[in-house]
């Protein structure tokens, strides 16, 4: 079946840590992004890329990396540098632009804990 | 610019009963508008979605929402509420169509419970 795949689904970090959010996706969609969702916040967008190679910050970058070497993947780093990281983060993807129709397919979240 | 505004943060209804939830939203062009829902420890998936044409849309298990551009809302609503249905349901709102999900903007959410 196609879908979008997140891990882990828990990860716990100590302050001072980076760490890596993956998300693979095999719906061939030229699209992909990165939410984080935080209680009565709704969700916010950190980067998002509409083709490999190629990526833009979103709403809420500061502390946050990425990288779009395969269409496939758009693993989301969360640096040292973010001042309060401990959130859920939701990878999506959409066909490419041109043709998005408000449609976001999502992968089922990555749960990030900071002690 | 445009804004999302879900109001009512949390809404109980006990099973069978009528279930409204909603939503309000501001843009400068006719807007493209969705429902999204969160079951626990998931991700989003679409219920409905309204571009152009029929201003009633009906989505997956039962629910549907009218898009009234006079009241600018687009509330969802279910005649009878099942407890499968308890889950936070979010209203989205785009320009149209040739951008992408940079132009797509969630409201703050609504946590349905659904009492037995």
């Amino acid at each position: 079946d196609g879908g979008i795949t997140q891990s882990p689904k828990y990860l716990f970090r100590k302050e001072g840590q980076n760490v890596t959010l993956s998300c693979e996706q095999n719906l061939n969609h030229d699209a992909m992004y990165w939410y984080r969702q935080d209680p009565g916040q709704g969700l916010r967008l950190i980067y998002y890329s509409q083709i490999v190679n190629d990526f833009q910050k979103g709403d809420i970058a500061e502390g946050y990396s990425v990288s779009r070497e395969k269409k496939e993947s758009f693993p989301l780093t969360v640096t040292s540098a973010q001042k309060n990281p401990t959130a859920f983060y939701l990878c999506a993807s959409s066909i490419s632009r041109g043709r998005f129709t408000g449609e976001l397919f999502f992968g089922e979240g990555s749960r990030l804990t900071v002690l | 610019a445009q804004s999302v505004t879900q109001l009512g943060s949390h809404v109980s209804v006990s099973e069978g009963a009528l279930v409204l939830l909603r939503c309000n939203y501001s843009s400068s062009v006719p807007p493209y508008l969705f429902w999204y829902v969160q079951y626990p420890n998931q991700g989003l998936q679409l219920l409905l979605k309204y571009t152009t044409g029929a201003t009633l849309v009906k989505g997956i298990n039962g629910f549907e929402a009218e898009f009234k551009k006079s009241e600018t809302s687009f509330h969802l609503t279910k005649p009878s509420a099942h407890m499968s249905d308890a889950a936070e349901y979010f209203c989205a709102v785009s320009r149209p169509p040739g951008g992408s999900a940079r132009q797509l903007t969630f409201g703050s959410g609504t946590q349905l419970t659904v009492l037995p």
